[in-house]
């Protein structure tokens, strides 16, 4: 089955830091790609997306391509705030398997000032 | 307005007790979803509905049982509660997408304690 794997974190990093968050994924079909974030005591939201091969998500200074030889669909952003503290969620859409949403395990990161 | 609403935001009971979570969305969305988060984040799905009709039904006790009076409103009631339900219950919904694009809006939580 559709599975998506993200590096665990805490990931920890101070403001103006450059973040990536590793995800890959298995899936049956040719899947869409999502980030969602997750801040604190709140609900997720959709962060950036790519539905095909060499596609690039961005949004916030966010950034992550869709890698099919790879498989992965890296987050990245260049220079960190305080802000961008929360939990980020990596998730494929796969139409072989009814469109359902597979998210993977979160990333926890927090910047510090 | 809110997008999608859940109530109530915090559930405390107690084990043996029977309860409900309502979910509702403005957003005009055909299908919606319940999702599991356990405290280490991880998300799970639950259940989706599409117009009413149920499409995705994971391995969960039947001691949960979703109901979708309209395609707007999609409840959870969870019978006989175990420690182990102890959870932030998350309602989504969605435009069906042919694509894989499947965006979600989820709503803001319910977190369920069970002493």
């Amino acid at each position: 089955g559709d599975s998506v794997t993200q590096m665990e974190g805490p990931v920890t990093l101070s403001e103006e830091a450059f973040l990536t968050i590793n995800c890959t994924y298995t899936a049956t079909g040719y899947p869409s790609l999502f980030w969602y974030v997750q801040y604190p005591g709140e609900g997720l939201q959709l962060l950036l997306k790519a539905t095909k091969a060499d596609d690039k998500g961005s949004n916030k200074g966010f950034e992550a391509t869709y890698r099919k030889e790879t498989t992965s669909f890296h987050l990245e952003k260049g220079s960190v705030q305080v802000s961008d503290s929360a939990v980020y969620f990596c998730a494929l859409s796969d139409r072989a398997a009814g469109n359902k949403l597979t998210f993977g395990g979160g990333t926890r990161v927090l910047v510090k000032p | 307005d809110t997008a999608v609403s859940q109530t109530p935001k915090y559930l405390v009971t107690q084990m043996g007790n029977d309860k409900s979570i309502k979910c509702e969305q403005n957003l005009g969305h055909d299908t919606m979803y319940w999702y599991k988060q356990d405290s280490k984040k991880f998300l799970k799905i639950m259940f989706s509905y599409n117009n009413k009709e149920l499409i995705i039904n994971e391995t969960v006790p039947n001691r949960f049982s979703p109901k979708s009076p309209d395609k707007a409103h999609l409840n959870l009631h969870i019978n006989s509660l175990e420690l182990g339900d102890s959870a932030v219950y998350f309602c989504a919904s969605s435009l069906r997408a042919r694509s894989g694009a499947n965006v979600l809006t989820f709503g803001a939580g319910s977190r369920l304690t069970v002493l």
